[in-house]
């Protein structure tokens, strides 16, 4: 497709278990973000990969989160041990050009951790 | 600590009427992007503004950056339903080269 994919589209999980999200960037899009958004909220920062460098992980909240991407393909989001504060709406957004370059995002994994 | 924030967090409005929200750091901004969200979708990117004291318009949309640039407005003139959505400032902080970091959102309802 031509924009970015993300699934799956919706996720229900029980508390403690794992959780893998995938996102499919746009082709040749060397720039690629992660972000958390929580009911009614704006965008938390989670991890950012630019090209074979080394990714930033500044943002991600604990270590049951971790993510990767294989060259300037898929990315994998995977939250460890699910808790209920996971609940969000994990969105993926590539770029083109890093600086000052437009963002195109996915529609989201929305996850529910009951 | 929030880097970027935005003011009002809630505006609901008639159509018609007029209204500016504002994005605010003590941080300088290389450059900075103003995008709109609408509910079960990403956001989509409306303006990117990167020279201090620039004016961008799109249609009723009028963006401003701060000569200093650390601040930056949006005001919509006379809103329509079709503008009701999450406005969300991004910028980009000398300094942190890598990421994009957003605002903390302004939720804009228009009403007939």
């Amino acid at each position: 497709g031509a924009g970015v994919s993300q699934s799956p589209s919706n996720k229900v999980t029980e508390k403690g278990k794992d959780v893998e999200l995938r996102c499919d960037p746009i082709s040749g899009h060397t720039a690629l973000y992660w972000y958390r958004q929580r009911l009614g909220q704006g965008l938390e920062f989670l991890i950012y990969f630019q090209g074979n460098s080394a990714p930033d992980k500044s943002g991600l909240p604990s270590d049951r989160f971790s993510a990767e991407r294989t060259g300037e393909s898929v990315s994998t989001l995977t939250i460890q041990r699910t808790q209920q504060e996971d609940s969000a709406v994990y969105l993926c957004a590539s770029s083109l050009i890093r600086a000052t370059g437009e963002l195109f995002f996915g529609e989201g994994s929305r996850l529910t951790v009951l | 600590t929030q880097l970027l924030e935005q003011s009002p967090q809630f505006l609901s409005i008639q159509e018609g009427e007029n209204l500016t929200v504002y994005c605010n750091s003590s941080s300088v901004f290389s450059s900075l992007q103003w995008y709109r969200q609408e509910p079960g979708e990403g956001p989509v990117l409306l303006v990117t503004v990167v020279t201090g004291g620039e004016v961008k318009k799109l249609k009723r949309l009028t963006f401003q950056f701060g000569d200093a640039r650390k601040d930056s407005s949006l005001h919509i003139t006379a809103a329509q339903p079709g503008d009701t959505g999450l406005y969300l400032c991004a910028g980009l902080i000398t300094g942190t080269a890598s990421k994009l970091t957003f605002g903390t959102g302004t939720r804009l309802q228009v009403t007939l």
